[in-house]
């Protein structure tokens, strides 16, 4: 089992540029997460999708568009790229949207917009 | 608004020795704790829990004590060993509401482990 996985790396924008950042769990997981991480600030949660076909915004949505495609997949957009969406983005899953089902993580994809 | 606070971003400890790491938080709704332990370039992974019906959950070498009173809880690694040198965070959430299912991250504490 390959867990969470995350597509690109390493990516680096211009202002104004959009992409979309793909995330693919095999865990037959339910629930799926967008988080954001700055220094100083934590794990953040964008978006998150609590079971295939329904998503919802975290606490920092703005800037950023979600697709559960299905079970397995959810992709993160950015739009039109801005300095302050610099930052590491972590996709995560779990069985479940329950506070006390352990989410498992992907291994991140660092952003920079110049 | 940060509701969960690591306030010491760095900790050195010597190897064999006990690690103890503090996370408060504001929101005296929360119910639910967890701490995560992350590596350079890999993502968090899932350490320890424990639920405000619980005042202590131990695990192996690692042990969470919750204090609600003081809306305070504490991560113990004892005894740390050089592969506990990462970043561990607090994380709090409430079973219910609107919150359910929702993680608040703390910032993180680096902890290095010297021989």
């Amino acid at each position: 089992n390959a867990g969470v996985t995350q597509t690109p790396k390493f990516q680096v924008l211009k202002t104004g540029q959009s992409m979309t950042l793909q995330c693919a769990q095999d865990m037959n997981h339910n629930s799926m997460y967008w988080y954001r991480q700055d220094p100083g600030m934590g794990l953040r949660l964008i978006y998150y999708s609590a079971s295939e076909g329904t998503t919802d915004k975290g606490e920092v949505p703005n800037g950023y568009n979600v697709s559960r495609l299905n079970k397995r997949e959810f992709s993160l957009r950015l739009e039109s790229a801005a300095p302050s969406q610099t930052s590491v983005y972590f996709c995560a899953s779990s069985e479940a949207y329950i506070s006390y089902n352990e989410q498992f993580f992907g291994p991140g994809t660092r952003l920079t917009v110049l | 608004d940060q509701q969960v606070k690591q306030n010491s971003p760095s900790l050195s400890v010597q190897e064999g020795r006990i690690s103890i790491l503090n996370c408060d938080y504001t929101n005296s709704m929360f119910d639910y704790f967890l701490w995560y332990k992350k590596y350079p370039a890999e993502g968090p992974t899932f350490l320890i829990s424990i639920s405000s019906i619980k005042d202590k959950n131990e695990d192996g070498r690692f042990t969470v004590f919750l204090n609600k009173s003081a809306n305070h809880l504490s991560l113990h690694i004892v005894p740390s060993q050089p592969g506990d040198s990462a970043v561990y965070f607090c994380a709090a959430s409430r079973l219910g509401g609107d919150s359910w299912g929702k993680l608040q991250f703390g910032a993180g504490t680096q902890v290095v482990v010297t021989p």
